[in-house]
Formats: C-alpha cells, structure tokens, sequence
C-alpha cells in the first residue's frame, strides 16, 4: 500500500558528530513534510516541518532537506548531544491526512 | 499551548470486552485522529475526525469504532477485544484542514487485552 519509506530504522552516532535520516514517498501531489521526535514514554513531538514551496529549511541544530523531484526529504542534526536520543518519524500530509514513516531510533554514543 | 488528554495511561481489559479510549482536547481544534503504535511499524491510522459526527476510516479500521458527538471529545471503540489489539494507542487533534497542519499528541495509552 502507500507509505512513507524511512530509512535507516536504528543509527548510532558518537556525540558531537551529525546524523541524517531519509525519507522518500511517492504521491507528488504531498505538500507538507513534518518531522517528529519522541522521547521513551513521552508523546511524538513536532520538531521541523516543510513545505513543497521551498527546498530547506534549519532550526538552531536541525535542517531539513526537501527534493520534490526525486520525491525524498531528510533530517539532518548536527552536533549531536544526549538529549538527540529518541526516536524520530518523518510524514508526509496526502489526502487531508498524515502518513508516516515507521520511525528511526537514534542512539547517541558517549 | 494546546493539550490533548487521553484519559487513561494504562489499562488492562479481557478479550472479547468492548473498551473505550478516551481523548480530549482544549484548542477547539476541527481535526481529531487516533493512531496505534508497534514496534517497527511507527504509527498508523484507524480512523479521524474533521467536524463534529463526523468520521473517516483511516489505514486499519478492522475491530475499531469511533464516536465524535463533541467537538472536544474523540472517543475509540473496541467493540470485542482481541489479543491483537494490545498496542499503544496514540490521540492527535489539528486545526483545520489535515494537510499542511501539525497534529499534536497526547500521552497515550498503553492497552493490554489479556
């Protein structure tokens, strides 16, 4: 069926370097590209989102990255620090509704 | 800030029992959707909400019903409980209009169907 593909599902990274998560979909017509962290036993929280009218978008440590024509997006947090421990979902908003991946866990290596 | 309450955290029930999940959110927020949680297969939808008595199936709608009778208010239904329905069960409320809207989470319930 339709999805959002997200890759890779575990990443480890040492702390202080950066780590970027992808994903691509497939129905051209999505608009709008949320991505959300959540943090063991707490809700998914909205971190970045994007829109198809532009190509980036950077919040303090985070940077998301969109290519409508490949039809993938990326996270992408820099120097990273314990607290990036979580897991992330990217989505994708088709439909008047919100497809998301299937998540990717971040482990920070001290 | 917006705050959607999920009325239980944990909760056990047996099979074949008809469970309510309760959700509530005070933004006046038009959209409401409930979401279920497995390890390895992120969330996914069984059904939401754009306006009072109103309902659509989302992506796995089988076992489950749904009731909108207050803006404020999404209520999930069990109608018989089986094993396979024990999961974590994540509400989202969004103002108007799905697309191009965040949704914001509550807490989620863990429920076990023993």
């Amino acid at each position: 069926g339709e999805n959002v593909e997200q890759h890779p599902s575990t990443l480890s990274v040492q702390e202080g370097d950066s780590a970027v998560i992808k994903c691509t979909y497939s129905d051209s017509a999505s608009n709008y590209f949320p991505w959300y962290k959540q943090e063991l036993g707490k809700r998914p929280q909205l971190i970045i989102d994007i829109r198809s009218n532009v190509g980036e978008k950077k919040d303090q440590r985070i940077a998301v990255t969109l290519n409508k024509t490949a039809k993938h997006f990326s996270l992408h947090i820099t120097e990273t620090q314990p607290e990036d421990s979580a897991v992330y979902f990217c989505a994708e908003s088709r439909d008047d509704k919100i497809i998301f991946g299937k998540g990717t866990r971040l482990h920070i290596l001290p | 800030d917006v705050k959607v309450t999920q009325s239980s955290r944990y909760l056990v029930k047996r099979t074949g029992e008809k469970v309510f999940l309760e959700c509530v959110q005070d933004m006046d927020h038009e959209n409401m959707f409930w979401y279920r949680q497995d390890p390895g297969l992120g969330l996914r939808l069984i059904y939401f909400s754009y306006d009072v008595k109103m309902k659509e199936k989302g992506d796995i709608p089988e076992g489950y019903s749904v009731s909108r009778e207050k803006k404020e208010r999404f209520s999930l239904i069990l109608e018989s409980a089986s094993t396979n329905q024990t999961s974590m069960y994540l509400c989202a409320s969004s103002t108007t209009g799905g697309r191009n809207q965040p949704q914001h989470f509550g807490d989620g319930t863990r429920l076990s169907i023993l």
